[in-house]
């Protein structure tokens, strides 16, 4: 069974741009999490979606937001970056919400902000 | 109450020595603990995981020891090897909702 794919892997913008991360769970998973991975604060939830609406959510501004479609995959958005928005984002996906404690991460998107 | 406090933040060990994660948590809700290892490159993958129905897991040369009076949890890696250099994060977590991850602890095992 192939594992969680993020695309992109590497990801550079600017101040001020907007970025749209991509994830796709293993198949069969209907649960996604995104993680926001940094040194300093390790792994931060931004939120987790299931069957397309968003159950939980992080402490992370709106400028920060995601969806599922259909067929399971999510996206993130992250509009007018900032330099702290520099990161490792991760996806994760379990079968449900109720399975949710055992998680399998995707390689993630490392995200730098110039 | 949400928080997981993971101790030491990086860790150097010689092969073959043992090595040792804390972590303590705040919300009694929890009650499933897991640890994670993360490769250089890599998302983090579960490695062991435990229950407070029980005060310790063992899974190889891990072991999870859990002490649920005192609201901590370890992780013991019995003679390290040079593989076992990762940054490794606890968590805590209830069915249905989010988990909270530690900080994470950088380890170095010497060859």
């Amino acid at each position: 069974k192939a594992g969680v794919t993020q695309t992109p892997r590497y990801l550079i913008k600017t101040r001020g741009q907007q970025v749209t991360l991509s994830c796709s769970p293993i198949s069969g998973h209907r649960s996604v999490s995104w993680y926001q991975q940094t040194p300093g604060q390790g792994l931060q939830f931004l939120f987790e979606y299931f069957s397309e609406t968003q159950r939980n959510k992080g402490n992370f501004p709106g400028r920060f937001s995601g969806r599922q479609f259909s067929n399971s995959r999510s996206e993130m958005n992250v509009s007018t970056l900032e330099l702290g928005d520099s990161a490792l984002y991760l996806c994760a996906s379990s079968p449900s919400p109720q399975e949710s404690e055992t998680q399998y991460f995707g390689p993630g998107t490392r995200l730098l902000v110039l | 109450q949400q928080q997981v406090k993971q101790s030491p933040q990086s860790l150097i060990v010689q092969k073959g020595g043992i090595s040792i994660i804390n972590c303590a948590y705040e919300n009694t809700a929890f009650d499933y603990f897991p640890w994670y290892q993360q490769f250089p490159g890599k998302g983090p993958a579960l490695l062991i995981a435990i229950r407070p129905d029980v005060s310790e897991k063992k899974e190889g040369r891990f072991t999870i020891s859990f002490n649920k009076s005192a609201k901590q949890f370890s992780l013991h890696i019995m003679d390290s090897q040079p593989g076992d250099s990762a940054t490794y994060f606890c968590a805590a977590s209830k069915e249905g909702f989010k988990t909270i991850f530690g900080a994470g602890t950088r380890l170095f095992v010497k060859a």
